[in-house]
């Protein structure tokens, strides 16, 4: 089993739609998780950190559960800006070790 | 503005070859980082640095070497390039745990 596995891509959804990635890690001490977005043939970037509690960020929400170790990101209003890769990344056993997901495409059409 | 710049955006090597890929940051971070991303696999670590001298294996270190004599510098060194190893390889930079700072990568092509 991939220590982070995403939703398989690609997503192609109409402006205006509202689309969610899921993300499973294997690690149950992992601590940090966060959404790091890429756009084609540039490097990655932080999306958002994810909190116990849930946070939001304008149009973006994500949110943790510990106990079935899952991660989320729902995007509300997709603009034709959203598109692009969103890379889940969580903390592994060796201290600021962070293990990417493969990523979910997201194509947002007018 | 923060910073994390490779020596190369694009390089050619022959199989065989020796090749050094340069990362420096400007932020003063302990954490350095050398990834490589393959379409279909995604990011994958190489090899990681706490500190200055120190070096940890990641998940793919088979075939590439590291050094760091510089807190801001972080080299990766391919001993003897194969054509396995083409691919975009990404230089980051964090303090902590906190969030990684990339630089523009370097796509690698060996022949």
């Amino acid at each position: 089993r991939k220590e982070v596995e995403q939703d398989p891509g690609p997503f192609n959804v109409p402006e205006g739609a509202t689309v969610a990635f899921n993300c499973t890690y294997s690690n149950s001490a992992s601590q940090s998780f966060f959404w790091y977005r890429q756009d084609c043939r540039k490097e990655p970037k932080l999306l958002m950190s994810v909190y116990s509690s849930g946070n939001e960020d304008g149009r973006f929400t994500a949110q943790l559960n510990r106990a079935s170790q899952y991660i989320s990101l729902l995007i509300r209003d997709s603009k034709l800006s959203d598109s692009a890769t969103y890379l889940c990344v969580v903390n592994g056993n060796q201290g600021g070790k962070l293990i990417f997901g493969q990523g979910t495409e997201l194509s947002v059409k007018p | 503005d923060v910073k994390v710049t490779q020596s190369s955006r694009y390089l050619v090597k022959r199989t065989g070859e020796k090749v050094f890929l340069e990362c420096v940051q400007d932020m003063d971070h302990e954490n350095m980082f050398w990834y490589r991303q393959d379409p279909g696999l995604g990011l994958r670590l190489i090899y990681f640095s706490y500190d200055v001298k120190m070096k940890e294996k990641g998940d793919i270190p088979e075939g590439y070497s590291v050094s760091r004599e510089k807190k801001e510098r972080f080299s990766l060194i391919l001993e003897s390039a194969s054509t396995n190893q083409t691919s975009m390889y990404l230089c980051a930079s964090s303090f902590g745990e906190r969030k990684l700072f990339f630089g523009s990568g370097t796509q690698l092509s060996v022949l």
